[in-house]
């Protein structure tokens, strides 16, 4: 595998189920980054990881919770998902330098549709 | 805070030229350019950076007016290939590697033979 994979790549789910999205990037990079796109907003931050540290909750619902194991594995945990958070989330990885972000590298996504 | 792009959607025949239009209401340190194509992620096109460093293809150029808090996209000689939704991504001026990227609604490119 190279690059930045995420699974599934597609999940439908109900209002009451839990369910985790998956993401794993090979390329040595020490940040990580979950967004949410959505035709209304599209790419909007979710939340940002630094050397596995939380840096960033964006003003996300409590009904999303990330969590990082390594610098190379990123979760988004869902559970009482509503139907306005259906959505393409999208994964990305980059190298901070100096703590300043470098190019990004995005994974396919994974297209959750709440019903 | 949101940047702003202009226009929110072009159409041009191959060979035109285009220029999409980038602007931030903050202090900015760098901007970041990405192409998406239909049902696929985000591609790293090119950052400025404060101070005038570009980091990117050579076949695309841009540019950064740090007073204006703008970037300019720009695409000549344009091929099919090129088609897609252009989104600029900014990094504010604090740094320090915590807040992200916040990305600007986008602009649809459409490039007819």
């Amino acid at each position: 595998e190279t690059g930045v994979t995420q699974t599934p790549r597609h999940l439908v789910m109900g209002m009451t189920n839990k369910k985790s999205l998956k993401c794993e990037q090979h390329l040595g990079h020490n940040a990580m980054y979950w967004y949410k796109q959505s035709a209304k907003k599209p790419l909007e931050l979710m939340f940002v990881y630094n050397f596995k540290e939380q840096t960033e909750n964006n003003s996300v619902p409590s009904r999303f919770s990330p969590e990082c194991p390594n610098s190379s594995h990123l979760f988004l945990h869902l559970h009482t998902l509503q139907p306005e958070d259906s959505a393409l989330y999208l994964c990305a990885s980059s190298q901070l330098l100096a703590g300043r972000h470098n190019e990004q590298f995005f994974g396919p996504g994974t297209r959750l549709t709440v019903l | 805070q949101q940047p702003v792009q202009s226009p929110q959607a072009v159409i041009l025949r191959e060979g035109e030229d285009a220029v999409i239009n980038c602007s931030s209401s903050k202090a900015l340190y760098s901007v970041h350019w990405y192409r998406q194509k239909h049902g696929e992620a985000p591609v790293f096109l090119m950052i400025l950076l404060k101070g005038g460093e570009q980091k990117g293809h050579d076949k695309i150029s841009a540019s950064f007016n740090e007073k204006k808090q703008q970037s300019s996209l720009y695409l000549t000689a344009s091929q099919l290939s090129y088609s897609g939704t252009y989104f600029c991504g900014t990094e504010r001026g604090s740094g320090g590697g915590a807040d992200g990227l916040t990305f600007g609604k986008g602009t649809h490119l459409i490039i007819q033979p």
